[in-house]
């Protein structure tokens, strides 16, 4: 079955510390990832995604994700964390060739402390 | 970029009443739109797939009946929430799928609050 899993339900880091959130796919056909973030009571902002090619993909605010098919995984990472960077992400996976709807991991919880 | 729109953005009505919500794509034909269910702290669930001029597939265990969707144009589909109930109070979201690029695009949801 499709599927994406993130393992972490909630992570805290300190603020200027570095950030990896971890996710993983289970797809049949080729994945195309995504991973989105959402502030309380907001919708989604894309952060970055993954069709093809160079397998690590920079996005807005500092963001970067490494594809690993041989993990299954697309991390999430970031050197420095912002206080602002407290919010809801979510990693995604859809096929974009079919352009069918996507399907979401149940999010990790980012709290940044000072 | 491509935008997406959904009106209203938050809604309260009473139980036993309908409310709608519309999704438009503001700049580009949206072949396909998306509706998804968000509960609080909970992940998007895709709720049903609506393609322009044609019936919307559901997801399993999505009432048909009660969430009719439609999607007349290649820019607006509509989800109503039809004799809505208490624990019909969500934040609903909607994507559209670019026709030219199969890029899809997120709106910025609507809460609904059924009491």
């Amino acid at each position: 079955a499709q599927s994406v899993t993130q393992p972490d339900i909630h992570i805290t880091v300190s603020e200027g510390a570095s950030l990896e959130l971890r996710c993983n796919y289970s797809y049949g056909a080729t994945p195309y990832l995504f991973w989105y973030v959402q502030s309380p009571g907001q919708g989604l902002q894309l952060l970055l995604k993954y069709f093809s090619g160079d397998t690590l993909v920079q996005g807005i605010k500092g963001f970067e994700a490494e594809f690993k098919r041989s993990q299954s995984s697309f991390n999430l990472r970031k050197p420095s964390v912002h206080w602002s960077d407290a919010a809801e992400y979510f990693c995604a996976v859809g096929d974009g060739q079919a352009g069918t709807a996507l399907i979401f991991g149940k999010g990790t919880t980012l709290s940044v402390s000072s | 970029g491509a935008v997406v729109s959904q009106h209203p953005s938050w809604v309260i009505c009473k139980s036993g009443t309908s409310v709608k919500i519309e999704c438009r794509s503001l700049d580009f034909q949206a072949t396909t739109m998306f509706w998804y269910r968000q509960f609080p702290k909970q992940s998007l669930m895709l709720m049903a797939t609506s393609n322009e001029g044609s019936k919307a597939t559901y997801e399993q265990g999505v009432e048909k009946d009660k969430f009719l969707i439609n999607h007349a144009s290649l820019t607006l589909s509509t989800l109503t929430v039809t004799s809505a109930h208490p624990e019909d109070s969500s934040f609903y979201i909607c994507s559209a799928r670019d026709g030219a690029s199969y890029e899809q695009y997120f709106g910025p949801g609507t809460r609904l609050t059924v009491t």
